[in-house]
């Protein structure tokens, strides 16, 4: 009953540093996104995937870099982590449409801070 | 340039009275429209959502009602409960979701 689990739940990187954020879905979920959330911002969609091997860039791109090489994970890096990257970064998962939009089930969240 | 907004940062219910959550949207070509809760530390649930081909959609204490004119997009709790103390997001979709700034309801009892 996991359903979207993120690791880790909180991080405090020095600024020039990296790391990779994980996401993991056991709901054989097609579609799967990463978003940030940032105090008036709302929830600011980075980079998504469509299915394994495969991503696209989202609103606010630059400074990130995402994989999709299983189905079940989605993973987000930071290459060298900036003091503007500081925010709530959240991933989801969805299945593929029918006629219907499928709403997304979210992770409860990664709190990063860079120093 | 938002697309989707949320006007009202935060709202406070009396316990057992009507809270209305507003939300406005720019492109008349969204077809599909959704409401999230979220909790502190937890992260957005799905609450209710409407196709643009509707006006309005009911679950419960949850109603969702769309303005497809004035680009308006509201959603009605009769009646509010202190659980329902929560940021709500309204969320419009052209293929991906764009959401809005969120709306902290606190209901107070």
């Amino acid at each position: 009953n996991a359903g979207v689990t993120q690791t880790p739940k909180f991080r405090v990187l020095k600024t020039g540093q990296s790391m990779t954020l994980l996401c993991a879905q056991d709901m054989n979920h097609e579609y799967m996104y990463w978003y940030r959330q940032d105090p008036g911002m709302g929830l600011r969609l980075i980079h998504y995937s469509v299915g394994e091997g495969t991503t696209a860039k989202g609103e606010v791109p630059d400074g990130y870099n995402v994989s999709r090489l299983k189905k079940q994970n989605f993973l987000l890096g930071l290459e060298s982590a900036a003091p503007s990257q500081t925010s709530v970064y959240f991933c989801a998962s969805r299945p593929l449409d029918g006629y219907s939009n499928q709403p997304q089930h979210f992770g409860d969240g990664t709190r990063l801070s860079i120093l | 340039d938002q697309q989707v907004k949320q006007n009202s940062p935060s709202l406070s219910v009396q316990e057992g009275r009507i809270s209305i959550l507003n939300c406005d949207y720019t492109n008349s070509m969204f077809d599909y429209f959704l409401w999230y809760k979220k909790y502190p530390a937890e992260g957005p649930t799905f609450l209710i959502s409407i196709s643009s081909i509707k006006d309005k959609n009911e679950d419960g204490r949850f109603t969702v009602f769309l303005n497809k004119s004035a680009k308006h997009l509201s959603l009605h709790i009769v009646p509010s409960q202190p659980g329902d103390s929560a940021v709500y997001f309204c969320a419009a979709s052209l293929g991906e979701y764009i959401f809005g700034t969120g709306t902290r309801l606190k209901v107070l009892a």
